[in-house]
């Protein structure tokens, strides 16, 4: 069965102060991994789509990054303004392309 | 291009009463699906349609829950009999599937306090 995690759980930052958010997943065949950003009391708004190993996307303060078995997002430099939930998604390929989500990682960043 | 649209807002209900939410898609998006998030947690897949048609619905759903989408456009999601198990928002995402990767579009959601 399609299974995604994230790691950690909630991360606090200090502004300016890099790191990186980690996803990994289980899935019968991978059509593509999604990087959604996600405000308190919103749905979530896209940010990137991967589709094989080795592809990279950027955007503004943030790289997305992937493997076969994980995928990695990037902060640099963040901002205030980077606090959200970030959520990692799967697409299924074996399964009409159905669409899983993972627990997501809660970002603060302190000014 | 209006975004995906989520009506009520936010409901609030009795246990064991019955509840409806409707969903209207971006037009022309011929995908729609329907999750369910609990706080601190992602969004739980629940069931989605290509058109009209329903392809699959998450076997750890109950048969107190109910989608359809009439003539490929909006979507309702029926509880019945809720359980304040079932508090929790249900977000509507839709997408313009071509036999590729998509971006799912998300509604703002609807909060549902089962009291």
């Amino acid at each position: 069965e399609d299974q995604v995690t994230q790691s950690p759980e909630a991360l606090r930052l200090q502004e300016g102060e890099s790191s990186s958010l980690n996803c990994s997943y289980t899935v019968s065949g991978l059509r593509g991994l999604f990087w959604y950003r996600q405000d308190p009391g919103k749905g979530p708004e896209f940010l990137f789509t991967l589709y094989s190993a080795g592809e990279e996307k950027e955007k503004e303060r943030l790289k997305a990054t992937l493997t076969k078995k994980e995928s990695f997002l990037h902060i640099t430099a963040p901002k205030p303004e980077d606090s959200a939930t970030y959520l990692c998604a799967v697409q299924d390929s074996t399964s009409y392309d159905k669409v899983i989500f993972g627990p997501g990682t809660s970002l603060s960043v302190i000014p | 291009d209006t975004g995906v649209s989520q009506d009520p807002r936010h409901k609030i209900t009795k246990r064991g009463q019955n509840v409806t939410f409707r969903c209207d898609p971006i037009s022309e998006h011929n995908r729609l699906y329907w999750y369910r998030q609990t706080l601190g947690q992602g969004p739980e897949f629940l069931t989605y349609f290509q058109n009209e048609a329903q392809l699959e619905k998450s076997r750890l759903l109950s048969d107190r829950f109910s989608a359809e989408r009439p003539k490929g456009s909006f979507s309702t999601l029926e509880i019945q009999r809720t359980e304040q198990g079932d508090s929790a928002m249900y977000l509507c995402a839709s997408s313009p599937f071509r036999g590729t990767n998509e971006k799912l579009f998300f509604g703002s959601g609807t909060q549902l306090s089962v009291l």
